[in-house]
């Protein structure tokens, strides 16, 4: 069974400048979450989505959006780059939302897309 | 506020045994996780606690204490390959954070 998957792998923006991060879910989960990830730091939460709804949002600014479609896939989008904006990308996805999940259930990460901004 | 420390780096000899601490402070507490992180991969789950006591999984070992808001993971054997980042993450009820606390992590380094 594929895992998590997310595109691209990399990418680098300049200040200014719009990106879009793509994520695919494990098949059969129906929520997804967004992490940003800055070197030498745990993950912080940006989003989480269920049956396309937002569910939850982290301390991120308004430049940061995101939407989930009816596949259940995900979209991260982030505005107005800044240089603080560069780090890796994590989407992580479960059956339902974290808030939910019962006994070792978890998410389940994806490999994350490098966001450089210069 | 939600709370999690655990040291920043650590260093340990390949077959020997190392402890990795984790404290935190939060509330409507549901589970505390141990995942693994290789440098530029996705964190991989490696435990799980909800109950006080000791998890044991092969290598690897995790404790909590709940009054204490303590957990431990515990490595046996190191090997090389053990050479990445712990993260300790709390999950917790209604948080507006997204519901899985993570701390910072804890870089572990196994030399020979």
């Amino acid at each position: 069974d594929a895992g998590v998957t997310q595109s691209p792998t990399h990418l680098i923006k300049t200040r200014g400048q719009h990106v879009t991060l793509r994520c695919s879910p494990i098949s059969g989960h129906k929520s997804v979450s967004w992490y940003q990830q800055v070197l030498g730091q745990g993950p912080q939460f940006i989003f989480q989505y269920y049956e396309k709804e937002e569910r939850g949002r982290g301390n991120f600014p308004d430049r940061f959006s995101a939407r989930q479609f009816p596949n259940y896939s995900s979209e991260l989008n982030v505005n107005a780059l800044l240089l603080g904006d560069s780090a890796l990308y994590l989407c992580a996805s479960s059956l339902v939302p974290v808030g939910i999940l019962q006994g070792s259930d978890t998410q389940y990460f994806g490999p994350g897309t490098r966001l450089t901004v210069l | 506020g939600q709370n999690i420390d655990q040291p920043t780096e650590m260093t340990a000899t390949e077959g020997a045994i190392v402890q990795i601490n984790c404290t935190y402070q939060t509330s409507g507490f549901n589970g505390l996780f141990w995942y693994q992180q290789h440098a530029g991969e996705a964190p991989t789950f490696l435990s799980y606690n909800v109950l006080d006591g000791l998890e044991e999984k092969g290598r690897f070992s995790s404790f909590l204490s709940r009054s204490k808001g303590y957990s431990y993971l515990l490595l046996k054997e190191l090997q090389m390959k053990d050479s990445a980042s712990y993260l300790c993450a709390v999950r917790v009820y209604g948080g507006s954070q997204g519901n899985l606390i993570f701390g910072k992590g804890t870089k572990l380094s196994v030399k020979p």
